[in-house]
């Protein structure tokens, strides 16, 4: 079945820095990558999703990008800002586990001021 | 982006007592639910998929007969903890997609504790 490998487990940057996190997949047929931000004692929300035809997308400070021949995709977060302070969750979905997401362990962000 | 509810928010019960839990899709349908455990600084573990109508499909290792999912409607899924044990004190989280659909929107979770 997929395997979801995320790195790192945790990240510290200063405020206004970057972040990066990355996540490689197993199964080739996977062809939806969507990532998470879950802040403490909330469930996952969606912030971005990218789809195994479009190599990266943006949306104001967050992008995604991915590597269909490597199998990996990365989460870039800019000007980070201690409200990004959270575990970020990359998923993959495959045909080949009907269509189901695998989770990726969780990066826990801490943005310090 | 859609939005999905979770009922109660958090449980304290009795060891041997059983705890239901709601899940709403509250502008979409939601053909198929998914229900996830949660560790403390731990990803999310499926505990089985729900699509309306139907019997749920559980993950290895996970109880059918200790945890009861049901998906009457196409906004609503229940999971039910039998004779709830310590053990069993988790963060529950439902999910909810729509038909043909590729995204999965997550409920607010809900803390249970065993005592």
């Amino acid at each position: 079945g997929e395997n979801v490998e995320q790195h790192p487990s945790t990240l510290s940057v200063q405020e206004g820095d970057s972040a990066v996190i990355k996540c490689t997949y197993s199964d080739s047929a996977s062809n939806y990558f969507p990532w998470y931000k879950q802040e403490l004692g909330k469930g996952p929300q969606l912030i971005i999703d990218i789809r195994s035809n479009v190599g990266e997308k943006k949306d104001q400070r967050i992008a995604v990008t991915l590597n269909k021949t490597a199998k990996h995709f990365s989460l870039h977060i800019t000007e980070t800002q201690p409200e990004d302070s959270a575990v970020y969750f990359c998923a993959a979905r495959s045909r080949n586990a009907g269509n189901m997401l695998t989770f990726g362990g969780g990066t826990r962000l801490m943005v310090k001021p | 982006g859609a939005v999905v509810s979770q009922h109660p928010s958090w449980v304290i019960c009795k060891s041997g007592t059983s705890v239901k839990i709601e899940c709403r899709s509250l502008d979409f349908q939601a053909t198929t639910m998914f229900w996830y455990r949660q560790f403390p600084k731990q990803s999310l573990m499926l505990m089985a998929t729900s699509n309306e109508g139907s019997k749920a499909t559980y993950e290895q290792g996970v109880e059918k007969d200790k945890f009861l999912i049901n998906h009457a409607s196409l906004t609503l899924s229940t999971l039910t903890v039998t004779s709830a044990h310590p053990e069993d004190s988790s963060f529950y989280i439902c999910s909810a997609r729509g038909r043909g659909r590729e995204t999965q929107y997550f409920g607010p979770g809900t803390r249970l504790l065993v005592l």
